[in-house]
């Protein structure tokens, strides 16, 4: 069974779309991440939840919205595509809030490209 | 901004061979240093939780070093393997933003057989 899941694994768009990115993690914990791996492979925090609350928020553009329905899904959607949202997004997740002395579950990424 | 570095950004080893490569991170406000592998086409996943200066972990061949007071961490693969291959990540937790990792670049190790 996959510890933590995101759909979809490939995503190809057109530029103005709006798309959303599913996450879910079956391990029972309480803290949920999204990163985006930059052009430079460097993964990037963008947002964490815990327990439903959202406690971090990078610095993104606010067409992304993330949302999370209960504390084993986080989704994360964008409007108005744009062509440098191009990337790869991973969810993760951990034990406890913030992740700070628990290891984070990553899930397999999800590939968006803008046409 | 917080800086993480990793040393060297890649490297190639003989099956056998032992290496190591660093991590540094900011030596104030400091909570914790994760390591995590990631193999190609798969997820990032964790290898060590670090907390304490001078701490030591071990994971079978694998083995890494915490120095919180002048902001380095070590991991050491003993006999490397084919199945070593991967990129190894650190994360250093701490500085002001609770509850958010900053990440290395990674360093891309390449075990030949």
């Amino acid at each position: 069974d996959t510890a933590v899941s995101q759909t979809p694994k490939y995503l190809v768009t057109q530029m103005g779309n709006d798309k959303s990115i599913k996450c879910e993690q079956n391990l029972g914990h309480d803290t949920m991440y999204w990163y985006k791996q930059d052009s430079k492979k460097f993964l990037k925090i963008m947002f964490s939840y815990n327990n439903k609350e959202l406690i971090i928020n990078e610095t993104v553009p606010n067409r992304f919205s993330p949302k999370s329905p209960d504390k084993a899904h986080l989704n994360l959607h964008i409007n108005s595509l744009e062509l440098g949202d191009s990337a790869v997004y991973f969810c993760a997740s951990s034990r406890s809030t913030g992740g700070w002395g628990q290891p984070q579950h990553f899930g397999d990424g999800t590939r968006l490209s803008i046409l | 901004i917080l800086n993480v570095e990793q040393s060297p950004q890649s490297l190639h080893v003989q099956e056998g061979d032992s290496t190591n490569f660093t991590c540094s991170f900011p030596s104030s406000n400091f909570y914790a240093l994760h390591w995590y592998r990631w193999e190609t086409a798969k997820s990032p996943e964790a290898l060590f939780v670090m907390t304490l200066n001078g701490d030591e972990k071990k994971k079978g061949r694998i083995s890494a070093t915490l120095n919180t007071k002048e902001g380095y961490s070590y991991l050491y693969i003993k006999g490397s393997q084919p199945e070593d291959s991967a990129t190894y990540l650190c994360a250093f937790a701490g500085g002001t933003s609770y509850g958010k990792l900053t990440f290395g670049q990674g360093t891309i190790l390449t075990v030949h057989p």
